[in-house]
């Protein structure tokens, strides 16, 4: 019954790597989300994608690049991993049922991610 | 710019206990969702509330929301051990789920 799978639990990189976080999810939403999560910060939104080939900055994204090939999938790539990167990155996604909203997101597992 | 604001954001109680978790926002908004965290895992969806004075429970937790007031709150009754989580209440500016902004979430830690 899984719906929304990040690919990997834990991740440990190195400095300079470049990093791909994957997500799939089988329930055919159009809307999908990066979150990272860290102690006292809550959750904040890293970048979000609407549709197929389009995605929108959130509320940090530097350091941070997307890319949505397919609906199902939603890739979040760090581009050259630094230390103040790690954290526990979340991925979720919505209906858009062309209005009002009654779902919310469902989330990933979640990716605890540490770069040494 | 909306902001989610929770208090409190630890709260340790005995079991037997009621208590009540506050979560403010500051824009008006008639969706407003709140979700579990046990330690090391993802968020999981308990309540939607989609109207001014919905009120939804499941077991000891009840949630409630006054869109007046721009206020829901989250409340325990007769708190247990497995009650102990973060919970996180985001709220739905747009009313499309295309971008909730959560609160800082609320760490309930439930002792014997």
């Amino acid at each position: 019954d899984v719906k929304v799978t990040q690919s990997s639990r834990y991740l440990v990189k190195r400095t300079g790597e470049k990093v791909f976080l994957e997500c799939v999810q089988d329930m055919d939403h159009e809307n999908m989300f990066w979150y990272r999560q860290d102690p006292g910060l809550g959750l904040r939104l890293i970048y979000f994608s609407y549709d197929v080939k389009m995605k929108e900055k959130g509320d940090i994204p530097e350091g941070y690049s997307v890319s949505r090939e397919k609906k199902e999938r939603f890739s979040l790539i760090l581009e050259s991993a630094s230390t103040n990167q790690t954290s526990m990155y979340l991925c979720a996604s919505s209906l858009w049922a062309g209005g009002l909203s009654n779902y919310g997101y469902t989330f990933g597992s979640g990716t605890r991610l540490t770069v040494v | 710019e909306l902001k989610v604001e929770q208090n409190p954001l630890f709260l340790s109680m005995q079991e037997g206990k009621n208590y009540t978790i506050y979560c403010n926002y500051s824009t008006t908004s008639d969706r407003l969702y709140w979700y579990r965290q046990d330690p090391g895992k993802s968020l999981e969806s308990l309540f939607v509330l989609l109207s001014n004075g919905a009120v939804k429970q499941e077991g000891r937790l009840m949630a409630s929301l006054d869109t007046k007031a721009r206020l829901s709150t989250l409340h325990i009754t007769a708190a247990v051990h497995d009650l102990s989580a973060t919970y996180f209440c985001a709220v739905d500016l747009l009313g499309t789920a295309s971008k909730l902004t959560f609160g800082t979430g609320t760490r309930l830690q439930v002792t014997l």
